[in-house]
């Protein structure tokens, strides 16, 4: 069965530096999607990063990096120039790749950044 | 980018009441609207995923004469809570995906539940 597992319940980080949430995953699929997600206080779901199990690179947006070692099935979220606005809950989510679109998330990471 | 939205954003009723939960895409046909539910300091669960037109598929768990799910056209499905009592108390998500795209869902703000 899928299942996506995060170790890190919480995770503390100086403003300005580099921080890696971790992520693996199990999946018998050899087609899926991994994806980040960052929750504020307010609840809202804001999509981060979009990593495709058939993707050659690693995922890259802005600040946002996806270190994906698929051998290891895993998926990490590395966030780099922390800022204080990055303090949020953070969710790695896998869509199944049966063709329901569905997603199943990780237990999160509550991540805050220090000044 | 695509815009979901939900309503109310909270919500207070008392126990043995139901309340309805809207979810629309604003700006984008959605083939298949999800439902999850999310209790404090825990993570994501789906509850139910529909496709416009179709019964809904519930989850394991959940039941489906509680939580009844209308996805009545492309662009608006419904969440209603029947009979609600203390323990529906929750942040319920509901995410859409593009007819257009293949993978990517987009959240809803969410709609916050209190059952008193």
């Amino acid at each position: 069965a899928q299942k996506i597992t995060q170790t890190q319940p919480g995770m503390f980080v100086q403003e300005k530096e580099a921080v890696t949430l971790d992520c693996t995953y199990d999946t018998s699929d050899p087609s899926y999607g991994l994806f980040w997600y960052k929750q504020p206080s307010s609840g809202e779901m804001i999509f981060l990063i979009y990593q495709g199990s058939y993707d050659q690179q690693n995922a890259t947006e802005g600040r946002y990096s996806l270190n994906f070692q698929k051998a290891r099935k895993s998926a990490n979220l590395v966030i780099s120039a922390s800022q204080l606005g990055d303090s949020a809950m953070y969710f790695c989510a896998m869509r199944e790749g049966s063709g329901t679109y569905k997603y199943i998330f990780g237990t999160g990471t509550r991540l805050k950044v220090l000044a | 980018g695509a815009v979901v939205s939900q309503h109310p954003s909270w919500v207070i009723c008392k126990s043995g009441t139901s309340v309805k939960i809207e979810c629309r895409s604003l700006d984008f046909q959605a083939t298949t609207m999800f439902w999850y539910r999310q209790f404090p300091k825990q993570s994501l669960m789906l509850m139910a995923t529909s496709n416009e037109g179709s019964k809904a598929t519930y989850e394991q768990g959940v039941e489906k004469d509680k939580f009844l799910i209308n996805h009545a056209s492309l662009t608006l499905s419904t969440l209603t809570v029947t009979s609600a009592h203390p323990e529906d108390s929750s942040f319920y998500i509901c995410s859409a995906r593009p007819r257009r795209q293949s993978y990517e869902q987009y959240f809803g703000p969410g709609t916050r539940l209190t059952v008193t």
